[in-house]
């Protein structure tokens, strides 16, 4: 079993939705980020966060640490919003590598 | 551009032959890290730096994998013999030494083994 699990694997949305992504951890961890991938590879941090809520442009992130779990917003998505997005922690006992889980491919339809 | 970078961004090579990678970090990062990522899964770490020194190697890293960082700056990660299942994206990342350690991603290098 993966340390991360996201939801949904798959999400198409029509222009102008709220979007909701999920993501879950079963190991402690001291931060937790959200990554976006565009065709081509690259990744873009879009957020890092080890408590309560960030909130850059029209993307918010949450997380519960009790919970374990965090939730990536979109809100008034636009078809540029189309790339996957990867959750990954970072272990809290000395590790400094990612753990990622396995992302969500977001299409936004015009 | 004072972001990471990796070089090739594509390479395509036969089986059994070696390939070699580099990734340069942003300048002031003495963290690199080295990820894989296979097709429809998320990356997986293989290996990471603080300056030159190779501090944990995952143990994806086979015996045919090598990395280094000789001056703590750029890194090449080198496969040697390679099979068709190291056809990947290859990763690289850095940081700064700190208790915020946010990782930065390079473009990425895209294997493919015929």
């Amino acid at each position: 079993k993966n340390e991360v699990e996201q939801s949904p694997q798959n999400l198409t949305a029509q222009e102008g939705e709220f979007i909701t992504i999920n993501c879950s951890y079963s190991v402690g961890i001291s931060a937790l980020h959200w990554l976006q991938q565009h065709p081509g590879g690259g990744i873009v941090s879009l957020f890092m966060l080890s408590s309560g809520k960030k909130k850059h442009g029209r993307l918010i992130a949450t997380i519960n640490i009790q919970e374990k779990h965090s939730s990536l917003h979109i809100t008034a998505s636009h078809p540029r919003d189309s790339a996957v997005y990867i959750c990954a922690v970072r272990g809290q006992t000395g590790a400094n590598n990612l753990f990622f889980g396995t992302g969500t491919r977001l299409t936004v339809i015009p | 551009d004072t972001g990471v970078s990796q070089d090739p961004r594509h390479k395509i090579t036969k089986r059994g032959q070696n390939v070699t990678f580099r990734c340069d970090p942003i300048s002031e990062h003495n963290r690199l890290y080295w990820y894989r990522q296979t097709l429809g899964q998320g990356p997986e770490f293989l290996t990471y730096f603080q300056n030159e020194a190779q501090l944990e190697k995952s143990r994806l890293l086979s015996d045919r994998f090598s990395a280094e960082r000789p001056k703590g700056s750029f890194s090449t990660l080198e496969i040697q013999r390679t099979e068709q299942g190291d056809s990947a994206m290859y990763l690289c990342a850095s940081s700064l030494v700190s208790a915020y350690n946010e990782q930065f991603f390079g473009p990425g290098t895209r294997l493919t083994v015929l």
